[in-house]
């Protein structure tokens, strides 16, 4: 079955810019949507279709994708940011999706 | 206020069986495709189950094929997940999530609070 990698945990300055990536052969195929999850709250969409964001969502948050490699990047990362993000596609057989296994992101 | 609220999350014994439902309210539920994605304590987000707006067709995870079962009632507005044969590992919380088609892929854009499901003795 398709899997989609992306590294456990990631550290930012306030301000700063970081970038979360997500890589699987299902996404040399498609796009990948990704959501951020606080704790004890459901998941909230932030990027969808290449790189749209749903209303209410800041402009900090940007998507792209290069081969089987997608990214959320957080320019001027915030205090609020702290969040676990995972990426999201359909799988190789086009009718399943996969989960990415997440990157908490901290924000120092 | 577009919203899905699931409920029917219990505490069950092994082998044990459970029905989860997920409404929605405020958008027109038959255009839409739903899943259920799930959540293990401390654990990742695990999509388990789909179905498409009609009800017709369906698809599963492994991890739960042939032991859950997806279904629908579009006069109600409501999403179900029948769980059978549970095991402690499906220990979770359950989500409904709703699918949208965009321009370039699909993806969830509509989520409820989820429901707990403990797998116990």
């Amino acid at each position: 079955s398709s899997e989609l990698t992306q590294d456990p945990a990631v550290s930012v300055a306030l301000g700063q810019t970081v970038r979360i990536t997500c890589q699987g052969d299902s996404l040399i195929s498609s796009y990948a949507s990704w959501y951020q999850q606080k704790p004890g709250q459901a998941p909230v969409l932030v990027i969808y279709d290449k790189n749209h964001r749903p209303s209410g969502i800041p402009d900090r948050f940007s998507g792209s994708k290069s081969g089987n490699t997608a990214s959320l990047t957080i320019t001027g990362a915030q205090a609020e940011d702290e969040a676990d993000y995972y990426c999201n596609s359909r799988d190789n057989t086009g009718d399943r999706y996969v989960f990415g296994t997440g990157t908490r992101v901290t924000v120092l | 206020e577009v919203q899905l609220l699931e409920s029917g999350g219990d505490l069950v014994q092994p082998g044990g069986s459970l029905r989860l439902s997920c409404a929605g309210s405020e958008f027109t539920f038959p255009s839409y495709a739903m899943s259920w994605v799930r959540q293990a304590p401390g654990k990742g987000l695990e999509w388990v189950a789909g179905v498409s707006g009609s009800g017709r067709n369906t698809y599963y995870a492994d991890s739960v094929m042939r032991r859950f079962t997806i279904s629908r009632d579009n006069s109600n507005n409501t999403v179900y997940l029948l769980l059978t044969s549970l095991r402690a590992e499906d220990t979770a919380i359950y989500y409904c999530a709703r699918d949208k088609l965009g321009s370039w892929g699909w993806y969830f854009d509509l989520w409820g609070r989820g429901t707990l499901v403990a797998v116990s003795s």
